[in-house]
């Protein structure tokens, strides 16, 4: 099984702010992670695949990096929709989720 | 426009059977594997299993082989997701989504979530 860590699992943060989310992977999955956001009472919704390609509607101000193991979403300038729940996902063996990352107002 | 639409929420009781269905549209069905994925209350999202609507190929997590059955119509294009004896542990939303076709892929697309309730 691949295993996939996020840090932090909280962040606090204010409009405007630029954010960062780390993904780690327990294993070499190239570039085969995508991030998903998901907010209350919704289902997820897919914002960046294969690393860092951006779904198309999704905003620009989201963009994504990394390969092999390590891996970040930023956020350029949060906005107020932005505030959700944030997870990675590999898609090389199957497909892992990471634990999520909650982005809250500070 | 592509949708997968879940059937509804469910509340059974420890022991009992149950089968819900996820309806794709807007979009070849057979084309795109169809995944569930388990949310439990508060937590993170599983991936639970996978299947091709067009040969009924399956893929399990090794955590849920033998727990669950993951089924598809793809007359109807509807995939379904099984259960023969639930238990209390059971209890969470399930959601099916749709795989991008190609050799690595990501879910594009999400069913709206099913709400199992299981208590006595």
């Amino acid at each position: 099984d691949i295993q996939m860590t996020q840090s932090p699992s909280t962040l606090s943060a204010s409009v405007g702010d630029r954010v960062t989310i780390t993904c780690r992977a327990s294993r070499d999955i190239s570039s085969w992670l995508a991030w998903y956001q998901q907010k209350p009472g919704k289902a997820p919704k897919l914002l960046i695949y294969d690393a860092s390609t951006l779904e198309s509607g999704v905003p620009s101000r989201f963009s994504g990096s990394g390969s092999g193991t390590e891996f970040t979403l930023t956020i350029s300038s949060l906005q107020p929709g932005d505030f959700a729940t944030y997870y990675c996902q590999q898609y090389n063996v199957y497909w892992t989720f990471g634990q999520g990352t909650k982005v809250e107002i500070k | 426009e592509v949708q997968l639409v879940q059937s509804g929420a469910e509340v059974k009781k420890p022991g009992e059977s149950l089968k819900i269905s996820c309806k794709g549209s807007g979009y070849s069905f057979s084309s795109h594997w169809i995944a569930w994925v388990r949310q439990m209350p508060g937590k993170g999202l599983e991936w639970m299993g996978i299947i091709n609507p067009d040969d009924s190929d399956i893929r399990y997590s090794p955590s849920f082989q033998g727990q669950v059955t993951i089924s598809a119509d793809k007359s109807i294009s509807t995939a379904y997701l099984q259960w023969s004896s639930l238990k209390a542990s059971d209890s969470a939303l399930y959601y099916c989504a749709r795989r991008r076709s190609g050799t690595y892929d990501p879910f594009d697309y999400w069913g709206q979530g099913t709400l199992v309730t299981v208590s006595s």
